[in-house]
């Protein structure tokens, strides 16, 4: 079975701070997929990064990125510099041969950026 | 490009009423399809997937079915709602298993 943890269920910053949200996987595949979703008020999620297990180079995209350390089954997610338009909840997920490669979400965590 | 679409928007139905949410994908073909449902703002719920026309898997046995009548076309239903079945209800797309889904504008479904 596949599981994707996301410990903090809600983190507020001030505008301009540096946000990280942990992101903790267990599968059994050797061969899987992690993403990270940003779901904002409006509810549409939205699809920010696929990573495959083989690929653990860290990745920037902008104010984002990426750190996949496959020694502790983690693919946490900075948001550099935060502004208010990154207030959402921001749900990691896993996709692997185990679960048929559907995708198992994480619970979630809530950021909200205040001015 | 790609596009996924969903209606409606927001629905309200007493308990009891049928149920007929459709999504459909423009711009791909023979899109994966999925609906999922969200409770309480948290925790994607997958109910149900589809790899082609016709082939629908359900993940989670409940008061729901799904039907893929054409190649970008998905139907969730009911018969009678249940006060359980409000949520809101996603429909996603993919190129293949195992790659990233795109998500559609979401249904709120309230049943009262």
């Amino acid at each position: 079975a596949q599981k994707v943890t996301q410990a903090q269920t809600e983190i507020s910053v001030v505008e301009k701070e540096d946000v990280t949200l942990d992101c903790v996987y267990e599968t059994r595949d050797t061969t899987y997929y992690l993403f990270w979703y940003k779901q904002p008020p409006s509810g549409e999620l939205v699809f920010l990064i696929r990573r495959n297990s083989f690929d653990e180079q860290n990745e920037i995209s902008g104010r984002y990125s990426w750190n996949f350390q496959k020694s502790t089954s983690s693919f946490n997610f900075t948001i550099t510099a935060s502004q208010v338009v990154d207030s959402a909840v921001y749900f990691c997920a896993l996709s692997g041969e185990a679960a048929g490669n559907k995708l198992t979400f994480g619970g979630g965590t809530r950021v909200l950026v205040k001015p | 490009s790609q596009t996924i679409h969903q209606w409606p928007a927001t629905l309200v139905q007493p308990v009891g009423s049928p149920l007929s949410l459709e999504c459909t994908v423009e711009g791909t073909s023979n899109p994966n399809l999925y609906w999922y449902r969200q409770a309480a703002g948290r925790g994607l719920q997958l109910l149900f997937y589809s790899v082609g026309i016709g082939q629908i898997s359900s993940e989670v046995p409940q008061n729901l079915s799904a039907s893929r009548p054409q190649d970008r076309q998905f139907i969730l239903s009911s018969k009678k709602l249940l006060l359980s079945d409000s949520g809101f209800y996603l429909c996603a797309w993919s190129r293949g298993t195992g790659d990233e889904q795109y998500f559609g504008p979401g249904t709120r479904l309230t049943v009262t």
